[in-house]
C-alpha cells in the first residue's frame, strides 16, 4: 500500500516561531510537492522538488522554504511563523514525468494554527 | 492564464445523480483529474481522462470533456451518503521543467438522505 506521511496531523505555533513540516514518501518518486489548502482557494502550490537536492518555487513561495536532502523527504520550512500563514498543508508525490496519468498522491495533511 | 473554476457547493439527495462541473482556461492540458478529499484526510485520484478524450466510465462515475468550450464535468449516479466529500477538479499542463497540476477551489457534495 503506497503512502505519503506528514509528521504532524495537528499543530499549533507561535508568531515568530521557526515551524519544520516533514514529509515522507515510500513510492520512490522523483516528484514532491508542498501546497496549502484554504476554504474557497483550492490548492496553492509552495515549492516543488523533482529531484534530490532541487528545489523550485511554486506560487506561493513568500515566507517558505523547503529541503529535499533524501529522496524520500521533503521539508517545508517556516523561518518565522505568521498569523496568515495558518492553514492546512499538503504533501504529495509523483513519479517522473512521462509515466501514465502522472498521479500525484497526497499526505493526510497538517492543519497548522499560528497564535 | 492558469485558472481552474468550480461551484463551490452541491447538495443532492440519496440516489440521485451528482453532477460537478469545471471549467478551466489554459488549453495545453493534457490530463485533467477529478480528485475527491474526505474529511479530515488528503486527497485521492477519483479519475482521470486524457485530453484527447471526450468521455470515460468507470462504474458510478462519468467524466465528460468538452475540449472546445474547456469544460469537465463529473457525474456520479446514483449518489451515496459515502460520497459527500470535497471534489477538485485539476488540470495538468505541460511546462519546461515540469508538468504543473493546476486545481480548482473543490466543490463540496453534501448527500442528503
Amino acid at each position: 500500500d503506497v503512502k505519503v506521511t506528514q509528521s504532524s496531523r495537528y499543530l499549533v505555533k507561535r508568531t515568530g516561531e521557526k515551524v519544520f513540516l516533514e514529509c515522507v514518501q515510500d513510492m520512490d518518486h522523483e516528484n514532491m510537492f508542498w501546497y496549502r489548502q484554504d476554504p474557497g482557494l483550492g490548492l496553492r502550490l509552495i515549492y516543488f522538488s523533482y529531484d534530490v537536492k532541487m528545489k523550485e518555487k511554486g506560487d506561493i513561495p513568500e515566507g517558505y522554504s523547503v529541503s529535499r536532502e533524501k529522496k524520500e523527504r521533503f521539508s517545508l520550512i517556516l523561518e518565522s511563523a505568521s498569523t496568515n500563514q495558518t492553514s492546512m498543508y499538503l504533501c504529495a508525490s509523483s513519479p517522473r514525468a512521462g509515466a501514465e496519468s502522472d498521479e500525484q498522491f497526497f499526505g493526510p495533511g497538517t492543519r497548522l494554527t499560528v497564535l | 492564464g492558469e485558472d481552474v473554476e468550480q461551484s463551490l457547493f452541491l447538495s443532492v439527495r440519496e440516489g440521485d445523480s451528482s453532477v460537478i462541473n469545471c471549467t478551466y482556461t489554459d488549453s495545453s492540458s493534457t490530463y485533467l483529474y477529478w480528485y475527491k478529499q474526505e474529511p479530515g484526510a488528503g486527497l485521492q485520484l477519483l479519475t482521470y481522462i486524457f485530453s484527447n478524450m471526450d468521455m470515460k466510465q468507470d462504474q458510478r462515475l462519468t467524466v465528460l470533456l468538452n475540449k472546445k468550450d474547456k469544460h469537465l464535468s463529473l457525474r456520479i449516479a446514483d449518489t451515496q451518503t459515502g460520497d459527500s466529500a470535497i471534489y477538485f477538479c485539476a488540470e495538468r499542463l505541460e511546462k519546461t521543467s515540469y508538468d504543473k497540476v493546476i486545481f480548482g477551489p473543490g466543490t463540496s457534495l453534501s448527500v442528503i438522505p
